[in-house]
Parts: structure tokens; C-alpha cells; sequence
């Protein structure tokens, strides 16, 4: 199975700030890995897809990089609706696997 | 629009089997590209896949279930999945997600979640 290290556990940060997460498995996933956004009670959000595809409807002030192994998960101009719980995920194999999550909190 | 809905008991008790179902409108399940899935999250913890399924029969599930799961579709009605897990512990008391996997590659369409506790 891959395995996916997501850095940090959790990030303080103020409304308009820029924060950048960390994703790392431990196989080369091809570009196959997704981003998630999950919020207190309510099911995940796909972010973005193959790396650094947005999705539909997501604001472009988030954004995905990376390749091989190391992937990244921008957020710009932090928002108030931004702070929630982020995820990323490799699709290159099953069994999927999820990295461990990070909190973003208001700082 | 593409949504999905899970039901099912929310009360199972252990060595007991949990049966869920998820019911797709807006897409059929046999219209080809995507991948129909199971997601749980234990309370306060992360997501974990559990298993997908392709309507030609590609099957794939997570080896930490030790082939307790089942996820089949409803072929006749073409609007239905469910997932089947049989000997049921206090270890898969969960939120369970049912949810669209495009291409094998994106889950991008989730069911609002179905909470289920196993307990005596």
C-alpha cells in the first residue's frame, strides 16, 4: 500500500494569510493525488485533482503542486470559510489512502 | 446534478452484519467511467477508503477489512450500491460515505454521510 504523510497536523493562521500544506507518499503516485476540504459535521469537498487541477467551483485562490512523491496545497488570501479540516489523497492505486489531515485554525 | 444519499440502521450490534445502501440520482451507475465507493471516518479521526466498485465488475477494497466487506451494485434498478460488513466491533462505529470516484482517479461527489454505531 502507499503511504501519504500530510505536514503539519494543524496551522494557525489569520484571514489573509497564505498557507501552504505538505502531502508525501511514499511511493511515486504518478500526479494522481487529490485534495480535500472537510468542515465540522459536513462530508469532504474535492479541491483539486491530479495535482493541480482545480475543481469546478473551487475559488482560485487555492492551488496544487508537485509531482513524484511531494505535492503542496496552497491557500492565498486566506478567508473566513477557509478554516476547516484539509486532506489529501492518492488515486494513482488501490488501496486508496488518505493523508492524516491538517487543521487549519484562526490564529 | 449528480447527488448521493446513504441509509441504513444506525444501531448494529457486534458480530452482527451492517448493511448500507446509497441511492445516486442525477447519473446511472452503469453509465461507464466512474467508480461507485465506500468511505468511513471514526468519530474524531480521519478518512479511510474502504472499497470501490466499477459497473463491468472491477472490485477493489481495503485489505485492513480483512475481506469483511461486500459493495455490489444494484444492476436491475441502476440507481443503488450498498455496502455489506459482516462481523461487526466497536472499531467500526463511523460516519459511512458513499460516493462517485470519476475515472478512478477524484471522488468528487459525496453522500451527506450516514452515522453508524455498533454497540450491545
Amino acid at each position: 500500500d502507499i503511504q501519504v504523510t500530510q505536514s503539519p497536523s494543524s496551522v494557525s493562521a489569520s484571514v489573509g494569510d497564505k498557507v501552504t500544506i505538505t502531502c508525501r507518499t511514499s511511493h511515486d503516485v504518478n500526479g494522481w493525488l487529490a485534495w480535500y476540504q472537510q468542515k465540522p459535521g459536513r462530508a469532504p469537498n474535492l479541491l483539486i485533482y491530479a495535482a493541480s487541477v482545480l475543481q469546478d467551483g473551487v475559488p482560485s485562490r487555492f492551488s496544487g503542486g508537485g509531482s513524484g512523491t511531494d505535492f503542496t496545497l496552497t491557500i492565498s488570501n486566506l478567508q473566513p470559510e477557509d478554516f476547516a479540516i484539509y486532506y489529501c489523497q492518492q488515486a494513482d492505486s488501490f488501496p486508496y489512502t488518505f493523508g492524516q489531515g491538517t487543521r487549519l485554525e484562526i490564529k | 446534478q449528480v447527488r448521493l444519499q446513504e441509509s441504513g440502521p444506525g444501531l448494529v450490534k457486534p458480530s452482527q452484519t451492517l448493511s448500507l445502501t446509497c441511492t445516486v440520482s442525477g447519473v446511472s451507475i452503469v453509465s461507464g467511467g466512474d467508480y461507485w465507493s465506500w468511505v468511513r471516518q471514526r468519530p474524531g479521526k480521519g478518512l479511510e477508503w474502504l472499497g470501490s466498485v466499477y459497473y463491468l465488475g472491477d472490485t477493489h477494497y481495503n485489505p485492513s477489512l480483512e475481506s469483511r466487506a461486500i459493495i455490489l451494485l444494484d444492476m436491475e434498478e441502476r440507481n443503488r450500491f450498498s455496502l455489506t460488513l459482516n462481523s461487526v466491533t466497536v472499531a467500526d462505529t463511523a460516519v459511512y460515505y458513499c460516493a462517485r470516484d470519476v475515472m478512478n482517479r477524484r471522488i468528487d461527489v459525496w453522500g451527506q454521510g450516514t452515522t453508524v454505531i455498533v454497540s450491545s
